[in-house]
């Protein structure tokens, strides 16, 4: 079975700095991975993703992510954060043989303050 | 393209009650998906369609919880004689769009919806 764990729950950041959500996951399987973002009262919205190739990802609103085989982690990083990409940020796992369940984290909760 | 719509956004409905809620995928997307998200968890997978069959059931989706996807369009998901463990955001997505990348790997991009929040008292 597959897990994705997202070990903070809070990252609390003032504008402008960088910031750096962890994800590790566990899978016996070669899996994808994505990060998700979820705004207040929306649905949730794909930043990026891995499937193969590059292990560094870049994706939408400045985001990248790197894969890293060995430590079973796909981290989230963006070098300078604004105010408006506070929200809730989930990282996701599908098996590459069954890509259409997504096997999600219990979400990082980004705050960025002025 | 609209976008994934479900509806209602809130029910609160009382134990013992049945609830039904609807999602409409993007327009010829094929698959669709369901999901539950608790409070403090991300989202759980539930079970999804491609057209009118369903392809796959969690074994979270107890006995009173029902999907269907009639015409392969709309899905309604129902949950009969509701408890408070009940309670929770239940998220909707759409896929058809295939993403291919290199080596071979490809997978469905879904799209989600707004979800609709279920409060059972």
């Amino acid at each position: 079975a597959q897990s994705v764990t997202q070990l903070d729950s809070q990252v609390p950041v003032f504008e402008e700095a960088p910031v750096e959500l962890r994800c590790n996951y566990s899978s016996s399987v070669s899996v994808y991975l994505f990060w998700y973002v979820q705004y207040p009262n929306q649905g949730l919205q794909l930043l990026l993703k891995y499937l193969s190739g590059s292990t560094l990802v870049k994706g939408i609103n400045g985001f990248e992510a790197e894969f890293n085989k060995s430590q079973t982690s796909f981290h989230l990083r963006k070098p300078s954060v604004h105010i408006s990409d506070t929200a809730e940020y989930f990282c996701a796992v599908s098996v590459r043989y069954n890509t259409d369940k997504l096997i999600f984290g219990t979400g990082t909760r980004l705050q960025v303050f002025p | 393209d609209t976008g994934v719509s479900q509806d209602p956004r809130h029910k609160i409905t009382k134990r013992g009650q049945n609830v039904t809620f609807r999602c409409d995928p993007i327009s010829e997307h094929n698959r669709l998906y369901w999901y539950r998200q608790t409070l403090g968890q991300g989202p759980e997978f539930l079970t999804y369609f491609q057209n009118e069959a369903q392809l796959e059931k969690s074994r979270l989706l107890s006995d009173r919880f029902s999907a269907e996807r009639p015409k392969g369009s709309f899905s309604t998901l129902e949950i009969q004689r509701t408890e408070q463990g009940d309670s929770a955001m239940y998220l909707c997505a759409s896929s058809s769009k295939v993403v291919r990348a290199s080596g071979g790997s490809s997978y469905n991009e879904q799209f989600f919806g707004p979800g609709t929040r279920l409060t059972v008292l």
